[in-house]
């Protein structure tokens, strides 16, 4: 699976919206972009992903460029609970042949009153 | 999403001891699971792959007699700390692929070998 590059940390106020970038340079054709996120010593939660088209649920928006080399996960109204790790993972099609999980350092997002 | 249970989800063992932990799929059946350790302030590092009914398979580094993974079932499995030791406290996570492929985590069990 590709590898991911994104900042060690970021800070967001809370009720503002918060942009965590993610490049991918070297993703292939079949693979998707994930989001999970990590809270303190608890295990991973699905946020979104997507493969080239941006991708919208109730937590968050995926937005993809062109070029498929990177990628933007916005949570539009960040509060303190979405203080977390955040790790964009590239792997091959979900499906019953779907790629392992490979995590890279993620972002530690850090929410401030 | 589908529910991914671990137990214990925490255990303090003695050192030489051997230690269990369990993962369940609840409500869906998982034919793929995987196991992930993580130490303090460091990412997830996978450790094995278990596919229901054969044997693990491990990643580089990863002493498969030491960390032993049985997945008997399309609902369970387990990774044994074999001979703990101080060097092996960290937080073991296990994720559940189901059939449409996405995966969903369980809640981590911290394991403190003292």
């Amino acid at each position: 699976d590709a590898k991911t590059t994104q900042p060690t940390s970021m800070d967001c106020a809370e009720g503002r919206a918060a942009n965590l970038p993610c490049n991918h340079s070297t993703i292939s054709g079949n693979e998707y972009v994930y989001w999970y996120r990590q809270i303190h010593s608890q295990g991973p939660q699905y946020i979104i992903h997507g493969l080239k088209n941006n991708e919208t649920n109730e937590m968050a928006s995926l937005i993809i460029t062109e070029d498929r080399k990177s990628s933007t996960l916005i949570l539009p109204h960040a509060t303190l609970r979405d203080t977390a790790v955040y790790y964009c993972i590239v792997r091959v099609a979900a499906g019953n042949q779907g790629g392992k999980l490979i995590f890279g350092q993620g972002t530690e997002l850090s929410v401030k009153p | 999403g589908a529910v991914v249970s671990q137990h214990p989800s925490w255990v303090i063992c003695k050192s030489g001891t051997s230690v269990k932990i369990e993962c369940r799929s609840l409500d869906f059946q998982a034919t793929t699971m995987f196991w992930y350790r993580q130490f303090p302030k460091q990412s997830l590092m996978l450790m094995a792959t278990s596919n229901e009914g054969s044997k693990a398979t491990y990643e580089q580094g990863v002493e498969k007699d030491k960390f032993l993974i049985n997945h008997a079932s399309l609902t369970l499995s387990t990774l044994t700390v074999t001979s703990a030791h101080p060097e092996d406290s960290s937080f073991y996570i296990c994720s559940a692929r189901d059939n449409g492929g996405e995966a969903f985590f369980g809640q981590g069990t911290r394991l403190t070998v003292v």
